[in-house]
């Protein structure tokens, strides 16, 4: 069962305009949310992340929305740029389960110029 | 520079062989953590370590064996035993500061000949 998930397993954009990437979860106990981005043939990099006592992080061309009664995430990239495309996967954590991650399945981003 | 290295960067196993993947990290990190990624799927946790001598097994222990006699080092085999191994295998570490943003290597590629 996956407790995290991106469903959408690949999105195309313009460059200039936003992307939006979308994640959902099922464990309610999860306390804080991570994105990462990563480029074909290397480890991924961290991006942006969430506390669950927040519904919005901000961070340059990336924001990051969390509505918890839906259990519901999404990353806003505003604008995007050709530089942005990459695969991207949300991430989750509980505060009683040391550092272990559970990942989503990550979305391929195409920002086209 | 301080930083994680995975090696080999590519790396073939033989039928009823075994391999081991290095890693290496000079960031003075406790918890280290070996992850695998299959194709359109997200990164799944073989083992990982929080501190020297002591690890535990994470979602998808089997056919895998890790050690952690180093800090900096926390090697992980793929036993005989590990009937699909062909996969990318990344390594991560943090600490208690930032416990919830994990710092990857780039990754080794496995393949099965």
């Amino acid at each position: 069962d996956q407790q995290v998930k991106q469903n959408s397993p690949s999105l195309s954009v313009q460059e200039g305009r936003i992307s939006i990437l979308n994640c959902d979860y099922t464990n309610s106990m999860f306390d804080y949310f991570l994105w990462y981005k990563k480029y074909p043939a290397e480890g991924p990099t961290f991006l942006i992340s969430i506390s669950s006592i927040k519904d919005k992080n901000e961070d340059g061309r990336f924001t990051v929305f969390l509505n918890k009664s839906a259990k519901h995430l999404s990353l806003h990239i505003v604008p995007s740029q050709p530089g942005d495309s990459a695969v991207y996967f949300c991430a989750a954590g509980a505060n009683n389960a040391g550092n272990m991650l559970t990942f989503g399945g990550g979305t391929r981003l195409m920002v086209k110029p | 520079d301080g930083g994680i290295t995975q090696s080999p960067k590519y790396l073939f196993r033989k039928e009823g062989q075994n391999v081991t993947l290095s890693c290496e990290q000079n960031l003075n990190h406790d918890a280290m953590y070996w992850y695998r990624q299959d194709p359109g799927q997200g990164l799944r946790l073989i083992y990982y370590s929080q501190i020297v001598n002591d690890f535990q097994k994470g979602d998808i222990a089997e056919g895998y064996s890790v050690s952690r006699e180093k800090k900096e080092s926390f090697p992980l085999t793929v036993t005989s035993a590990q009937k699909n191994p062909t996969a990318f295998y990344l390594c991560a570490s943090s600490d208690d500061r930032h416990n919830e943003k994990l710092f990857f290597g780039s990754g080794t590629q496995l393949s099965v000949l």
